[in-house]
């Protein structure tokens, strides 16, 4: 059963201090995004790749968030400095490639910035 | 500029009371839009795509349609399994942007 994985599954952290969120994509999905959900704004893009590339990432606060796929099988998101207004939670999602629209998300990350 | 508005908010139907979830968007340019089912503590699943206006889909108690500014998310005969929250995306044409409403969270009592 493929399924996207996402770590570490909750995180606490201060004010300040540098954050990184893991995602391993379905093998053989070309596509990567990153999404950020909250209350407030719901369902949030942030990032999104294609065979690696970045393609956008205007949903990004440039200043403190960075994200980026060393390879295939791993798709980071980075954090730094974290801010209170970062708790949330970010979710990974994949798509095959072609001209399927289906993204298959993963569990999320649940941040919580003190 | 694009937008994806959900309504209602919240909706509570006792089991069997079918009902409408509505999604109305504005968008430059429409790829497709999407049905998604959000449990909580989980990421959102995949329900529906729908292309063009006219088009329908369906699975089990769920119907899928779509007009020109709007989605409705048909619910027949609900059961509490069906409690979630329930979100509407689109994609915007020439991009893999997907914009999400902010969903209706769906209460069904036995």
């Amino acid at each position: 059963d493929a399924r996207v994985t996402q770590t570490p599954r909750h995180k606490v952290t201060e004010m300040g201090q540098e954050v990184t969120m893991r995602c391993q994509p379905i093998l053989g999905h070309n596509t990567v995004f990153w999404y950020r959900q909250t209350m407030m704004q719901g369902l949030e893009l942030l990032a999104y790749f294609r065979n690696r590339a970045p393609l956008d990432d205007s949903g990004m606060p440039k200043d403190r968030f960075s994200a980026e796929m060393p390879d295939a099988t791993l798709a980071t998101l980075k954090i730094q400095p974290s801010e209170p207004r970062d708790s949330a939670v970010y979710f990974c999602a994949s798509k095959a490639s072609g001209d399927t629209d289906t993204q298959y998300f993963g569990p999320g990350t649940r941040l919580t910035v003190l | 500029e694009d937008q994806v508005t959900q309504s209602p908010e919240a909706l509570r139907l006792q089991e069997g009371e079918s009902s409408s979830l509505n999604c109305s968007y504005t968008v430059s340019g429409l790829r497709g839009l999407f049905w998604y089912r959000q449990d909580p503590g989980k990421g959102p699943e995949f329900l529906f795509t729908l292309y063009s206006a006219g088009e329908e889909k369906e699975k089990e108690r769920l119907k899928a349609t779509l007009t020109k500014k709007e989605s409705f998310l048909h619910i027949t005969a609900p059961k509490p399994e069906d409690s979630a929250t329930y979100l509407c995306a689109v994609r915007t044409s020439g991009t893999y942007k997907y914009i999400f409403g902010t969903g209706t969270r769906l209460k069904v009592l036995a």
